[in-house]
């Protein structure tokens, strides 16, 4: 049974950095797609990234986000990370990591870790 | 970048009845790869749906995505009780995006 769990700190000042973590159980991050998505009330569901294996590691990212994000993985821990940086009130949600198939369907989700940005 | 419209926002039935759902791309879905997806209060979205039509594992087949092109439908045979939740739409043929959510409604 696959399951993500994540990790990292639920509140930060505007221009700090955010970073979050996902351990992978039951399944191999070296394979398929592992992607970052967040939810607001005022934006909605969001894609923000991903990382994938293929040969080497690739990375792509959401345009609104490209600047400032960065997606890692961790073979030795089996594990991905989520990096944004100079974050704004407006970074303010709920993330989730998740397990990309099919090309891009995300099957496996992680619990969500609420994201707040406030001074 | 492809915007993913649903509707209706809101749809309030009874248990039993059927429920249908649309999605509109602004663009054409490359390869029909869209996704539809439930969520409950207070959980992450679980996928019902991938390629327009195939249901993921241990998905009811009352659940049942149709649709290609720009046009999109997810329809819900019979409600049960566990059926009312929000259902969101999800493209990934090109980068990857969401619809705003349609929420089912006990009438």
């Amino acid at each position: 049974q696959v399951q993500l769990q994540q990790s990292g700190p639920g509140l930060l000042k505007p221009s700090q950095t955010l970073s979050l973590t996902c351990v992978i159980s039951g399944f191999s991050v070296s394979r398929n797609s592992w992607d970052w998505i967040r939810q607001s009330p005022s934006r909605g569901l969001e894609w923000l990234g991903r990382t994938y294996y293929n040969s080497k590691w690739y990375n792509e990212y959401a345009e609104s986000v490209k600047s400032r994000i960065t997606v890692t993985a961790d073979t030795s821990k089996n594990q991905f990370s989520l990096q944004l940086n100079s974050v704004t009130p407006e970074d303010t949600a709920v993330y989730y990591c998740t397990r990309s198939v099919q090309w891009g369907a995300f099957d496996i989700w992680g619990q969500g870790t609420v994201v707040t940005v406030s001074s | 970048e492809i915007v993913l419209t649903q509707s209706p926002d809101t749809l309030s039935l009874s248990p039993g009845e059927r429920a249908t759902l649309s999605c509109r791309a602004s663009q054409i879905v490359r390869s029909n790869y869209l996704a539809w997806y439930q969520q409950k209060p207070g959980q992450a979205p679980r996928l019902l749906i991938y390629g327009a039509s195939s249901r993921d594992t241990g998905i009811p087949d009352r659940f049942t995505g149709s649709g290609s092109g720009t046009d999109f439908t997810l329809t819900i045979s019979r409600l049960e009780s566990e059926d009312f939740a929000v259902y969101y739409c999800q493209q990934y043929g090109s980068s990857r995006t969401f619809g705003q959510g349609t929420k089912v409604e006990i009438k």
